[in-house]
Protein backbone atom coordinates (compact mmCIF):
# COMPACT_ATOMS: atom_id res chain seq x y z
CA UNK A 1 0.00 0.00 0.00
CA UNK A 2 1.69 3.59 -1.16
CA UNK A 3 -0.48 5.60 1.04
CA UNK A 4 -2.67 7.08 -1.83
CA UNK A 5 -6.21 8.77 -1.70
CA UNK A 6 -8.32 9.73 -4.70
CA UNK A 7 -11.29 11.56 -3.85
CA UNK A 8 -13.71 11.54 -5.03
CA UNK A 9 -14.24 7.75 -6.20
CA UNK A 10 -16.99 8.46 -8.44
CA UNK A 11 -18.38 11.19 -9.71
CA UNK A 12 -21.32 12.12 -12.70
CA UNK A 13 -21.06 16.05 -13.85
CA UNK A 14 -22.86 17.68 -16.64
CA UNK A 15 -20.88 19.16 -19.62
CA UNK A 16 -19.13 22.87 -19.27
CA UNK A 17 -18.89 22.59 -15.24
CA UNK A 18 -15.34 22.28 -13.82
CA UNK A 19 -14.20 19.35 -11.88
CA UNK A 20 -11.42 18.67 -9.63
CA UNK A 21 -9.82 15.54 -8.62
CA UNK A 22 -7.80 15.25 -5.96
CA UNK A 23 -4.76 12.85 -4.79
CA UNK A 24 -3.76 12.60 -1.98
CA UNK A 25 -0.37 10.72 -0.55
CA UNK A 26 0.99 10.19 2.80
CA UNK A 27 4.71 9.50 2.15
CA UNK A 28 6.13 11.86 0.93
CA UNK A 29 6.89 10.81 -2.58
CA UNK A 30 8.29 13.51 -4.46
CA UNK A 31 7.12 12.26 -8.60
CA UNK A 32 3.13 11.90 -8.69
CA UNK A 33 1.36 11.27 -12.09
CA UNK A 34 -2.34 11.37 -13.49
CA UNK A 35 -3.00 9.01 -15.66
CA UNK A 36 -6.54 8.72 -17.83
CA UNK A 37 -7.61 4.71 -18.63
CA UNK A 38 -9.97 4.42 -21.76
CA UNK A 39 -10.90 1.29 -23.14
CA UNK A 40 -8.38 0.16 -26.42
CA UNK A 41 -5.52 2.66 -24.82
CA UNK A 42 -4.36 1.54 -21.92
CA UNK A 43 -3.23 4.04 -19.36
CA UNK A 44 -2.13 7.86 -20.75
CA UNK A 45 -0.32 10.09 -19.41
CA UNK A 46 -2.00 13.64 -18.36
CA UNK A 47 0.45 15.14 -16.00
CA UNK A 48 2.59 14.59 -13.56
CA UNK A 49 4.48 16.31 -11.01
CA UNK A 50 8.22 16.11 -9.50
CA UNK A 51 7.99 18.27 -6.88
CA UNK A 52 6.26 21.51 -5.20
CA UNK A 53 4.84 23.29 -7.67
CA UNK A 54 6.79 21.82 -10.62
CA UNK A 55 4.83 19.21 -13.36
CA UNK A 56 4.93 18.94 -16.66
CA UNK A 57 2.28 18.09 -19.37
CA UNK A 58 2.02 14.11 -20.59
CA UNK A 59 0.81 12.73 -23.93
CA UNK A 60 -3.00 13.72 -22.97
CA UNK A 61 -2.89 17.38 -21.10
CA UNK A 62 -5.25 19.04 -23.50
CA UNK A 63 -8.52 20.32 -21.40
CA UNK A 64 -6.62 19.30 -17.89
CA UNK A 65 -4.67 21.27 -15.47
CA UNK A 66 -2.31 20.33 -12.20
CA UNK A 67 -1.41 21.73 -9.15
CA UNK A 68 0.74 20.63 -6.55
CA UNK A 69 1.00 23.43 -3.81
CA UNK A 70 2.11 20.67 -1.48
CA UNK A 71 3.86 17.41 -1.21
CA UNK A 72 0.81 15.51 -0.13
CA UNK A 73 -1.25 16.56 -2.67
CA UNK A 74 -1.84 16.58 -6.34
CA UNK A 75 -4.58 18.17 -8.10
CA UNK A 76 -6.25 17.42 -11.63
CA UNK A 77 -8.67 20.01 -13.12
CA UNK A 78 -10.91 19.73 -15.77
CA UNK A 79 -11.44 23.21 -16.91
CA UNK A 80 -14.63 22.72 -18.88
CA UNK A 81 -15.63 18.70 -19.17
CA UNK A 82 -16.10 17.56 -21.86
CA UNK A 83 -18.30 13.80 -22.93
CA UNK A 84 -14.62 12.73 -24.46
CA UNK A 85 -13.24 13.27 -20.83
CA UNK A 86 -15.65 10.83 -19.35
CA UNK A 87 -12.58 8.07 -18.14
CA UNK A 88 -11.46 6.41 -14.82
CA UNK A 89 -8.34 8.17 -13.58
CA UNK A 90 -5.56 7.00 -11.96
CA UNK A 91 -3.11 8.78 -9.78
CA UNK A 92 0.19 6.91 -9.09
CA UNK A 93 3.28 7.70 -7.49
CA UNK A 94 7.33 6.78 -7.29
CA UNK A 95 9.03 5.85 -4.24
CA UNK A 96 12.77 7.22 -4.25
CA UNK A 97 15.13 4.70 -5.24
CA UNK A 98 12.65 2.57 -7.29
CA UNK A 99 11.49 2.64 -10.99
CA UNK A 100 7.64 1.53 -10.23
CA UNK A 101 4.65 3.49 -10.02
CA UNK A 102 2.26 2.60 -7.41
CA UNK A 103 -1.73 3.48 -7.72
CA UNK A 104 -4.45 4.69 -6.09
CA UNK A 105 -7.80 3.23 -6.75
CA UNK A 106 -9.26 5.04 -9.39
CA UNK A 107 -11.89 8.11 -9.80
CA UNK A 108 -14.60 7.32 -12.89
CA UNK A 109 -15.54 10.30 -13.81
CA UNK A 110 -18.71 10.54 -16.05
CA UNK A 111 -19.79 13.71 -17.76
CA UNK A 112 -23.19 14.38 -19.27
CA UNK B 1 8.16 8.83 -28.95
CA UNK B 2 8.57 5.54 -27.11
CA UNK B 3 5.47 3.05 -27.62
CA UNK B 4 4.35 0.03 -26.20
CA UNK B 5 2.24 -2.55 -28.22
CA UNK B 6 0.49 -5.73 -27.01
CA UNK B 7 -0.80 -7.49 -29.71
CA UNK B 8 -3.31 -10.05 -28.36
CA UNK B 9 -6.27 -7.85 -27.05
CA UNK B 10 -8.70 -10.63 -25.53
CA UNK B 11 -7.10 -14.12 -24.58
CA UNK B 12 -9.20 -17.14 -23.02
CA UNK B 13 -7.70 -19.97 -21.49
CA UNK B 14 -9.04 -22.99 -19.72
CA UNK B 15 -7.65 -23.52 -16.58
CA UNK B 16 -4.05 -25.19 -16.44
CA UNK B 17 -3.31 -23.59 -19.75
CA UNK B 18 -0.12 -21.95 -20.12
CA UNK B 19 -0.12 -18.25 -20.85
CA UNK B 20 2.07 -15.73 -22.82
CA UNK B 21 1.16 -12.33 -23.37
CA UNK B 22 3.10 -10.29 -26.26
CA UNK B 23 4.82 -7.23 -25.98
CA UNK B 24 7.11 -4.97 -27.96
CA UNK B 25 8.55 -1.82 -26.97
CA UNK B 26 10.25 0.72 -29.33
CA UNK B 27 12.69 2.74 -27.83
CA UNK B 28 16.38 2.15 -28.30
CA UNK B 29 17.87 3.40 -25.10
CA UNK B 30 18.42 1.75 -21.65
CA UNK B 31 14.45 0.72 -20.51
CA UNK B 32 12.67 -0.62 -17.53
CA UNK B 33 9.62 -2.77 -18.17
CA UNK B 34 6.92 -4.04 -16.41
CA UNK B 35 4.12 -6.01 -16.32
CA UNK B 36 0.65 -4.63 -13.73
CA UNK B 37 -2.21 -6.74 -13.71
CA UNK B 38 -5.85 -4.74 -13.01
CA UNK B 39 -8.46 -7.23 -11.65
CA UNK B 40 -12.10 -6.31 -11.91
CA UNK B 41 -13.09 -3.17 -10.20
CA UNK B 42 -9.47 -2.52 -8.70
CA UNK B 43 -6.19 -0.72 -9.12
CA UNK B 44 -2.89 -1.34 -11.03
CA UNK B 45 -0.81 -3.64 -8.76
CA UNK B 46 3.11 -4.28 -10.40
CA UNK B 47 3.43 -8.04 -11.75
CA UNK B 48 6.87 -7.91 -12.20
CA UNK B 49 9.38 -5.68 -13.73
CA UNK B 50 13.06 -5.87 -15.27
CA UNK B 51 15.41 -3.32 -15.12
CA UNK B 52 18.76 -4.36 -15.31
CA UNK B 53 20.85 -8.42 -15.19
CA UNK B 54 19.02 -11.76 -15.76
CA UNK B 55 16.59 -11.44 -18.68
CA UNK B 56 14.08 -13.64 -16.61
CA UNK B 57 12.53 -11.88 -14.38
CA UNK B 58 10.15 -13.68 -12.03
CA UNK B 59 6.95 -12.00 -10.77
CA UNK B 60 4.39 -12.62 -8.37
CA UNK B 61 2.12 -15.67 -8.31
CA UNK B 62 3.76 -18.09 -10.44
CA UNK B 63 4.31 -15.08 -13.54
CA UNK B 64 7.75 -14.42 -15.12
CA UNK B 65 8.83 -12.55 -18.36
CA UNK B 66 11.81 -12.53 -20.42
CA UNK B 67 13.22 -9.46 -21.86
CA UNK B 68 14.91 -9.65 -25.22
CA UNK B 69 16.98 -7.02 -26.08
CA UNK B 70 17.27 -8.07 -29.81
CA UNK B 71 13.86 -8.21 -30.23
CA UNK B 72 12.42 -5.37 -28.60
CA UNK B 73 10.11 -7.57 -26.51
CA UNK B 74 8.76 -8.63 -22.64
CA UNK B 75 6.63 -11.22 -22.84
CA UNK B 76 5.09 -12.32 -20.15
CA UNK B 77 4.14 -15.95 -19.36
CA UNK B 78 2.98 -18.31 -16.73
CA UNK B 79 2.87 -22.60 -17.20
CA UNK B 80 -0.76 -23.21 -15.56
CA UNK B 81 -3.20 -20.45 -15.36
CA UNK B 82 -5.99 -20.52 -12.70
CA UNK B 83 -9.41 -19.18 -12.62
CA UNK B 84 -8.59 -16.12 -10.11
CA UNK B 85 -6.07 -14.68 -13.22
CA UNK B 86 -8.71 -13.55 -14.59
CA UNK B 87 -7.55 -9.50 -14.99
CA UNK B 88 -6.35 -7.20 -17.71
CA UNK B 89 -2.99 -7.19 -18.08
CA UNK B 90 -0.75 -4.09 -18.93
CA UNK B 91 2.79 -3.93 -20.26
CA UNK B 92 4.81 -0.52 -19.15
CA UNK B 93 7.93 0.80 -20.22
CA UNK B 94 9.73 4.00 -19.04
CA UNK B 95 13.16 5.55 -20.59
CA UNK B 96 16.04 6.23 -17.60
CA UNK B 97 15.21 9.86 -17.69
CA UNK B 98 14.55 12.38 -14.48
CA UNK B 99 10.35 11.81 -15.14
CA UNK B 100 10.41 8.44 -14.59
CA UNK B 101 6.99 8.54 -16.57
CA UNK B 102 5.48 4.87 -17.80
CA UNK B 103 3.57 4.45 -21.21
CA UNK B 104 1.71 1.80 -21.39
CA UNK B 105 0.40 -0.75 -23.89
CA UNK B 106 -3.45 -0.98 -24.76
CA UNK B 107 -3.99 -4.04 -22.38
CA UNK B 108 -4.70 -7.74 -22.72
CA UNK B 109 -8.03 -9.03 -20.79
CA UNK B 110 -7.61 -12.55 -19.90
CA UNK B 111 -10.56 -14.45 -19.22
CA UNK B 112 -9.65 -17.87 -17.36
CA UNK B 113 -12.94 -20.52 -17.77
CA UNK B 114 -12.82 -22.98 -15.04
Amino acid sequence: DAGITQSPRHKVTETGTPVTLRCHQTENHRYMYWYRQDPGHGLRLIHYSYGVKDTDKGEVSDGYSVSRSKTEDFLLTLESATSSQTSVYFCAIRKKGQTEAFFGQGTRLTVV
Amino acid sequence: AQSVSQHNHHVILSEAASLELGCNYSYGGTVNLFWYVQYPGQHLQLLLKYFSGDPLVKGIKGFEAEFIKSKFSFNLRKPSVQWSDTAEYFCAVNGVDSSYKLIFGSGTRLLVRP
